[in-house]
């Protein structure tokens, strides 16, 4: 039980345009789905905290207008990347919550030329 | 402010050997505590978990740990590694009876030579 996806698991796109990263948790329903960004040999960085039909919380530096957030129903949370820069490029992982745990994503690998 | 330390940034063990990764955290009370594996390319999978009671915790894979209060530790152990233990280990913590927002250390990578 417990599991999470998210997909799509690698992207490549264009510097400019959008890009959409699905978080779904399968097998139970999560109020609350955190995005995290993890750059090469370093820890996860906690990008912001979504809560199931409200407004997502971001973390002090990140921009919110960039990393469009919704969580629309109680099994999925998206992350959109929007007008993508190579600065940009890095691992995004989910992760959904139940009780006192978190239960993570595989991740998705964004490279942006 | 609240912390959470993992000192050894590498470790390289012989297959077989024993390990012992250290975790310690800065916090006003005894946070949810948690170890978690991360492959290369891969999300994390968790190891062990400690809320409270039995300061030994078991956990998957044949890991182990043991909080230490007095020491405000979580030290991560397993009697003999395997070479499919080569990954990045994170410790975690949520303040207990916040809203689960984890906080990881910064990991340790563990080498094992065959």
């Amino acid at each position: 039980g417990a599991v999470v996806s998210q997909h799509p698991s690698w992207v490549i796109c264009k510097s400019g345009t959008s890009v959409k990263i699905e978080c779904r948790s399968l097998d139970f329903q999560a109020t609350t789905m955190f995005w995290y960004r993890q750059f090469p040999k370093q820890s996860l960085m906690l990008m912001a905290t979504s809560n199931e039909g409200s407004k997502a919380t971001y973390e002090q530096g990140v921009e919110k207008d960039k990393f469009l957030i919704n969580h629309a129903s109680l099994t999925l949370s998206t992350l959109t990347v929007t007008s993508a820069h190579p600065e940009d490029s890095s691992f995004y992982i989910c992760s959904a919550s139940s009780s006192h745990e978190q239960y993570f994503g595989p991740g998705t690998r964004l490279t942006v030329t | 402010a609240q912390s959470v330390t993992q000192p050894d940034i590498h470790i390289t063990v012989s297959e077989g050997a024993s390990l012992e990764l250290r975790c310690n955290y800065s916090y006003g009370a005894t946070p949810y505590l948690f170890w978690y594996v991360q492959s290369p390319g891969q999300g994390l999978q968790l190891l062990l978990k400690y809320f409270s009671g039995d300061t030994l915790v078991q956990g998957i894979k044949g890991f182990e740990a043991e909080f230490k209060r007095s020491q405000s530790s979580f030290n991560l152990r397993k009697p003999s590694v395997h070479w499919s233990d080569a990954a990045e280990y994170f410790c975690a913590v949520v303040p207990s009876g916040s809203a689960r927002q984890l906080t990881f250390g910064s990991g340790t990578q563990l080498t094992v030579l065959p």
